[in-house]
């Protein structure tokens, strides 16, 4: 059973950088099948796309924040980040990362519990 | 960006009655180039992980009961409980996969009546 745990710290700064970790049971991300994702939902909003990234190295952002978005893949330690730059209070939100099949343009077939960032000083 | 816009926000419906959730997005979800809907659904429940339920509009995700089934093309997309469980108790969203980026409605509440 595929598995997706997120991780990382709860409260970050404003104008710091968030750090979030994605680890991934069940599967192999260096098996190149899929692409590795993440999403977040602020409180009372919709589920936004942040970007997505493939054992190779591809990426995509989404434009709107493309400039503070980097996601990067570790497939030694079977997992993937996202770093997010000079974050403010509209980054707080509940962080999920999701493995896309038949990506890019594909659909989310496993998704982690989420983790809750706050930015605040 | 392409807008999903579910209906209702919420509904509750008796058990073993149907419950229906309507999702509208503001372009074409249907490719001319393999004849599919590029619109997801997924489940919520409080505290789990978000569960697909259905893509290409209509394709049930292995392990989803067949009370559950999706349909509709262009623009207009149904998602339908025919006998509602009490398991089925959740938020649900719809996703159009058809452009970059991504998008998702607002999510449905399905509750007990």
């Amino acid at each position: 059973q595929v598995q997706l745990q997120e991780s990382g710290p709860g409260l970050v700064e404003p104008s710091q950088t968030l750090s979030l970790t994605c680890t991934v049971s069940g599967d192999s991300i260096g098996s190149g099948n899929y692409f590795w994702n993440w999403i977040r939902q602020p409180a009372g909003k919709k589920l936004e796309w942040l970007g997505r990234m493939n054992s190779w190295g591809r990426t995509y952002y989404n434009p709107s924040l493309r400039s503070r978005v980097t996601i990067s893949v570790d497939t030694s330690k079977n997992q993937f980040s996202l770093s997010l730059s000079s974050v403010t209070a509209t980054d707080t939100a509940v962080y999920y990362c999701a493995r896309e099949k038949m990506g890019p343009l594909g659909f989310f077939d496993y998704w982690g519990q989420g983790t809750l960032v706050t930015v605040s000083s | 960006d392409v807008v999903m816009t579910q209906s209702p926000d919420s509904l509750a419906v008796s058990l073993g009655e149907r419950a229906t959730i309507n999702c509208k997005s503001s372009q074409s979800l249907l490719s001319s180039s393999n004849n599919k809907n590029y619109l997801a659904w997924y489940q919520q429940k409080s505290g789990q992980p978000l569960k697909l339920l259905i893509y290409w509009a209509s394709t049930r995700e292995s392990g989803v009961p067949d009370r559950f089934s999706g349909s509709g093309s262009g623009t207009d997309f149904t998602l339908t409980i025919s006998s509602l469980q009490a398991e089925d108790v959740a938020l649900y969203y719809c996703q159009q996969y058809y452009s970059t980026p991504p998008t998702f409605g607002q999510g449905t509440t399905v509750e007990v009546k």
